[in-house]
């Protein structure tokens, strides 16, 4: 069983949609997880990170932590065609490793 | 504010050819630095992390080499390139936080 795991999509949304993107993992040893994005042909940047379980909020973008089903979850409130890209998880435990999902492709048409 | 350069942004090489691609890290000290392989289709694969000048830890075993020469530079060779070493290369790091911070990536090509 893989660490973590992201449906692949791609995953495509009128524009204005809630976009709902989401990852499972198997450590319980994991406490902080991330979510990049990626444009094409670019490196990952950071969108935000929650420790534990929760919620955290930043703009349009939500994102969700069940430790206890080990499931994440990131929201996208009115998306753009600009948040078209991958996303990517990356739990990690209380050391400097990440350990990435595959990312789920989002496309968003106007 | 921190920015993190990579170089070349692509490469085409053949098949037992050499490699060195090149990160450095401007506006921090001591960072620890990381070098990951995307290949297509596929997640991001650790390869090489750093914490120190000379410290390197290999995360999987294969034809690639990292130095750290110094602080704020990360090295990655080969001596001979093979086919499955095609891929988007990625430098990170993070400066004792819990965030990584990507570079633009080098997207090397093994004919």
């Amino acid at each position: 069983q893989k660490e973590v795991e992201q449906d692949p999509g791609p995953l495509s949304v009128p524009e204005g949609a809630i976009v709902s993107l989401n990852c499972t993992y198997s450590n319980s040893a994991f406490q902080y997880f991330m979510w990049y994005r990626q444009y094409s042909r670019k490196g990952p940047e950071l969108l935000m990170y929650t420790y534990s379980s929760g919620n955290k909020e930043d703009g349009r973008f939500t994102a969700q932590v069940d430790k206890s089903s080990k499931y994440i979850s990131l929201f996208i409130r009115d998306s753009q065609p600009s948040d078209s890209a991958t996303y990517l998880c990356a739990p990690r435990r209380n050391t400097d490793k990440l350990i990435f999902g595959t990312g789920t492709r989002l496309q968003v048409f106007p | 504010s921190q920015t993190i350069h990579q170089w070349p942004a692509t490469l085409v090489q053949p098949v037992g050819s050499p490699l060195s691609l090149e990160c450095t890290v401007e506006g921090t000290s001591n960072p620890n630095l990381y070098w990951y392989r995307q290949a297509a289709g596929r997640g991001l694969q650790l390869l090489f992390y750093s914490v120190g000048i000379g410290q390197i830890s290999s995360e999987v075993p294969q034809n690639l080499s990292a130095s750290r020469p110094q602080d704020r530079q990360f090295i990655l060779s080969s001596k001979k390139l093979l086919l499955s070493d095609s891929g988007f290369y990625l430098c990170a790091w993070n400066g004792g936080t819990y965030e990584q911070y990507f570079g633009p990536g080098t997207r090397l090509t093994v004919t």
